[in-house]
């Protein structure tokens, strides 16, 4: 059974710092792999979407890596800003065909100003 | 991508009453999914719907309690059944398009 963990749980740094979240899976055998930023009391929001035959992806301040083969991902946040607060959540679709998602925990960021 | 929305945002239930819960998307899509986000927990699925078939359940959910329609390709409705303050939670619908899944803003459910 595919089991997804993110750490930290919380991670709170001041305005400006380059940060990374991390997200391990169990189970390599992945079709992909998508980060999400969820906002209190809404839904969730599409970041960066990685396959599993790419190592990486980039979208303006944020850059996601992936490592099948070690079951890990991170997510890199340059020059953090206050808006960036938020809880990111690492998804991983578990084989081809069945588009159900496994979610990690999640990692609530605050960034101070 | 995918625009979706969902009805009601948000409610508060009494327990032993039953919800149905709205997902409408901007497109066509083979399946959708219902999940649930219990406080402080991530999510999990509770049911694929498939267009003109029953929905698929997760382990640990039943079609009784969770109820899926799926009358066409843009649409479908979750229905939390007999309710219990253990179904709070918020509940949301989401579609894939070309890899990426899209959500929906979310239900925030209140039983008390």
């Amino acid at each position: 059974k595919q089991e997804v963990t993110q750490i930290p749980a919380a991670l709170s740094v001041p305005e400006g710092e380059n940060l990374v979240l991390n997200c391990s899976f169990t189970d390599s055998a992945i079709y992909n792999l998508q980060w999400f930023r969820q906002d209190p009391g809404k839904g969730l929001t599409s970041l960066l979407l990685i396959q599993s035959s790419q190592r990486e992806q980039t979208s303006g301040r944020l850059n996601a890596s992936l490592d099948k083969s070690s079951g890990r991902s991170t997510l890199y946040i340059a020059a953090s800003q206050p808006g960036d607060s938020a809880t990111y959540l690492c998804a991983v679709r578990p084989i081809q065909g069945a588009q159900k998602l496994v979610f990690g925990q999640g990692t609530r960021l605050t960034i101070n100003p | 991508s995918a625009v979706i929305s969902q009805k009601p945002s948000r409610d508060i239930c009494q327990r032993g009453t039953s919800l149905t819960i709205q997902c409408q998307v901007d497109s066509q899509v083979t399946m959708m999914f219902w999940y649930r986000q219990q406080p402080g927990q991530s999510l999990t699925l509770i049911a694929t719907a498939n267009q003109g078939s029953e929905a698929t359940y997760e382990s640990g959910f039943v079609i009784d309690k969770f109820p899926i329609s799926r009358p066409n390709l843009t649409f479908s409705t979750l229905t939390v059944s007999n309710m219990s303050p253990e179904d709070s939670s918020i509940y949301l619908c989401s579609v894939g398009v070309q890899e990426t899944q899209y959500f929906g803003p979310g239900t925030r459910l209140l039983v008390l």
